[in-house]
């Protein structure tokens, strides 16, 4: 079983620059989520997608973020005009849609973002 | 607001012997999920152990083993038998439903830092 696959695993840009992250989950998982981990803390959440549709984003994820999940397959992350402050790891999971709050998040290995 | 506290920055452990690491958390929702992760050097996040709310028994997993106490509002995971390859940073997590409604995302704490030793 092919687990949650991102690429790159790291990324250095200047300033400014804009950024696409890709996410590829596990192929029968319809949930699809996008964490930010900064060093030293937990991962933070940013959005998620139920197949193809975005059903949430967090007050984290300013205009200058955007994601999609077309044809709810792979997801990408878009970062625009770069701030050093965007310097995180960037975390994808997939899960499958089960009852209650046990779907599993199985996450990616991460893209590392540094912005010089 | 939903919240996970993980008050051991850093614990330290025998090879062999047992570990258990804290996690208190803070919900108003009567229905919620807990995890555990573990995030090895490498970065990626490995799903340890699952406990639901309503559970009635304590989470196992092979060498895990989840001890909840729901009135303390605590889900303390304990590593049995430690390896050195357990050495990596622990995360509590929380799924529920916040006061926005939202019930997808997880929440975590700050994450516990164990290193076995040999």
């Amino acid at each position: 079983d092919t687990g949650v696959s991102q690429d790159p695993r790291h990324k250095i840009t200047k300033r400014g620059q804009n950024v696409t992250f890709r996410c590829d989950p596990i192929s029968e998982h319809n949930r699809l989520y996008w964490y930010r981990q900064t060093l030293g803390q937990g991962p933070e959440f940013l959005t998620y997608f139920q197949n193809e549709a975005q059903l949430e984003k967090s007050r984290l994820l300013s205009d200058r973020f955007s994601a999609e999940r077309p044809k709810g397959s792979f997801s990408t992350l878009e970062i625009q005009r770069t701030e050093q402050g965007d310097s995180a790891m960037y975390l994808c999971a997939s899960s499958l849609e089960a009852g209650g709050f046990g779907d599993t998040q199985y996450f990616g290995p991460g893209t590392r973002l540094t912005v010089l | 607001a939903q919240k996970i506290t993980q008050t051991q920055p850093g614990m330290f452990v025998q090879e062999k012997e047992a570990v258990t690491l804290d996690c208190t958390y803070d919900t108003s929702d009567p229905s919620y999920g807990l995890f555990w992760y573990k995030q090895p050097s490498s970065g990626e996040m490995i799903f340890l152990i699952y406990q639901g709310s309503y559970d009635q028994q304590n989470a196992t997993e092979g060498r895990y083993s989840l001890n909840f106490q729901k009135a303390r509002k605590s889900a303390n995971l304990v590593i049995s038998a430690s390896q050195l390859g357990d050495s990596a940073m622990y995360f509590c997590a929380m799924r529920g439903t916040d006061s926005g409604g939202s019930n997808y995302k997880l929440t975590f704490g700050k994450g516990t830092l164990l290193t076995v030793n040999p």
